[in-house]
């Protein structure tokens, strides 16, 4: 069966430092990797995925994530955080064989960086 | 273009009643989506939709239906809603990519439904 785990309910970071948010998956075969970030009343917007090849993604407005196979993990970092990054984040696997596209998100994760 | 748009942005039903929430998007895509948000669950997938005139059931299908008839509209309807369908309702849609499946999916405003 597939699932996310998004360990960290909330992440707090004071402005400038680097920040870190886990995503752990389990599927069956091969995963494509996603993560999306909600501001409040708002849509989901994507963020970044990992498909294939370099284990390293960068995405939008400076975020990065790093493709663990071992690990299963799939963390989304940033080097230096903003007050505006503060938003719901949320992660999503879904199997690489399956032409259905159906994907499996976690609860997601609060982020506030303070100023 | 536009993306991907839900009308309305919000609604409160009385028990009983029933709504269809509607969602359209211009960019072509085959693959169309209805999930629900709730706190602390994350998004969860209602009914898909992989092409005009196709549907199916996601996880969580009871006490919806759902309709695609033309490519870019794919309408979620609720017949007799129940408080337990009060939630937030995001439709995505994505492009195929060729025989791999859909791409990444792209998801409207939401549509924040109570149910009294």
């Amino acid at each position: 069966a597939q699932s996310v785990a998004q360990p960290e309910d909330q992440v707090n970071v004071a402005e400038g430092n680097p920040l870190t948010v886990k995503c752990t998956y389990s599927v069956s075969g091969n995963p494509y990797l996603f993560w999306y970030v909600q501001y409040p009343n708002r849509g989901l917007q994507f963020l970044l995925k990992y498909i294939t090849g370099d284990n390293l993604v960068k995405g939008s407005y400076g975020f990065e994530a790093e493709f663990n196979k071992s690990q299963t993990s799939f963390h989304l970092k940033k080097p230096s955080a903003l007050v505006s990054d503060s938003a719901l984040y949320f992660c999503a696997v879904r199997d690489r064989g399956s032409t259905l596209g159906r994907l499996y998100f976690g609860r997601g994760t609060q982020l506030t960086v303070w100023p | 273009n536009a993306g991907v748009t839900q009308t309305p942005k919000f609604r409160v039903l009385k028990t009983g009643q029933s709504m269809t929430l509607l969602c359209a998007q211009d960019m072509n895509h085959e693959y169309m989506y209805w999930y629900r948000q709730d706190p602390g669950m994350g998004l969860r997938l209602i009914h898909y939709s992989v092409g005009e005139g196709t549907t199916a059931k996601g996880e969580v299908p009871d006490g919806y239906n759902v309709s695609r008839l033309k490519k870019q509209n794919f309408l979620l309807g609720l017949e007799s809603a129940a408080p337990s369908q009060t939630s937030v309702y995001f439709c995505a849609s994505a492009t195929p990519i060729s025989t791999r499946g859909p791409d990444t999916q792209y998801f409207g405003p939401g549509t924040r439904l109570t149910v009294l």
